[in-house]
């Protein structure tokens, strides 16, 4: 079964310090991963996915095959970083996305 | 920038009543999704449409549930008897292609079901 796990709830960072946000995922073949930020009152979007391999807004991912995991990293946070980060994974499933449960990062002066 | 349109915001209904979520994709978009969030738990898959048919479900998605898109602009999600545990923000989305490698989905605003 795919599943997605993302172990912190909550993740309070003072601004300029780094931010790495942990997601581990469970499935048999090939996944493409995504993470997807939800800003107070607005909709989810996506941040970035991983065979884009692109920096958005200086966050980064890289996928570990080895590991099962696909962390989110940003060297310096900034106030506007404070959101839920949704960790996502499409397997097989025709269009489906799995999500993990979510991190909220706070992100303090 | 085009973006997927949710309405209502907010419905409250009693138990066993219909309702009647209603979403507005991106126009070009041809793939089309229905997801819920019950209150603090994660965002769950219920089901995906395309050329007019049910690509996949969930176990979720079951008889109460129905999906259809009545016209080239609306995509529903029809509640036919409507349960307390269906209290949950509901989010549509769309995507240009899909299949096995799901291209990006776009996600509404949500739409807020309270069920009395």
């Amino acid at each position: 079964a795919q599943r997605v796990t993302q172990p912190e709830k909550l993740l309070s960072v003072f601004k300029g310090a780094p931010v790495e946000l942990k997601c581990n995922y469970s499935y048999s073949g090939s996944p493409e991963l995504f993470w997807y930020v939800q800003y107070s009152r607005q909709r989810l979007q996506l941040l970035l996915r991983h065979i884009s391999r692109e920096s958005i807004k200086g966050f980064t991912a890289d996928l570990n095959k080895g590991e099962t995991s696909f962390h989110l990293k940003k060297p310096f946070a900034q106030e506007e970083d404070s959101a839920m980060y949704y960790c996502a994974l499409s397997g097989y499933s025709w269009g489906k996305l799995q999500f993990g449960a979510g991190t909220q990062v706070v992100v303090t002066p | 920038e085009p973006e997927v349109t949710q309405t209502p915001s907010h419905q409250v209904t009693q138990m066993g009543q219909e309702v009647i979520l209603r979403c507005v994709p991106i126009s070009n978009h041809l793939y089309f999704y229905w997801y819920r969030q019950i209150l603090g738990q994660k965002v769950e898959f219920l089901v995906s449409f395309y050329n007019n048919e049910i690509s996949e479900k969930s176990e979720i998605f079951d008889d109460q549930f129905s999906v259809e898109r009545p016209d080239g602009s609306n995509f529903t999600l029809k509640i036919r008897s409507t349960k307390l545990e269906d209290s949950a923000m509901y989010f549509c989305a769309s995507s240009a292609a899909g299949g096995p490698r799901t291209d990006t989905q776009y996600f509404g605003p949500g739409t807020r079901l309270t069920v009395l």
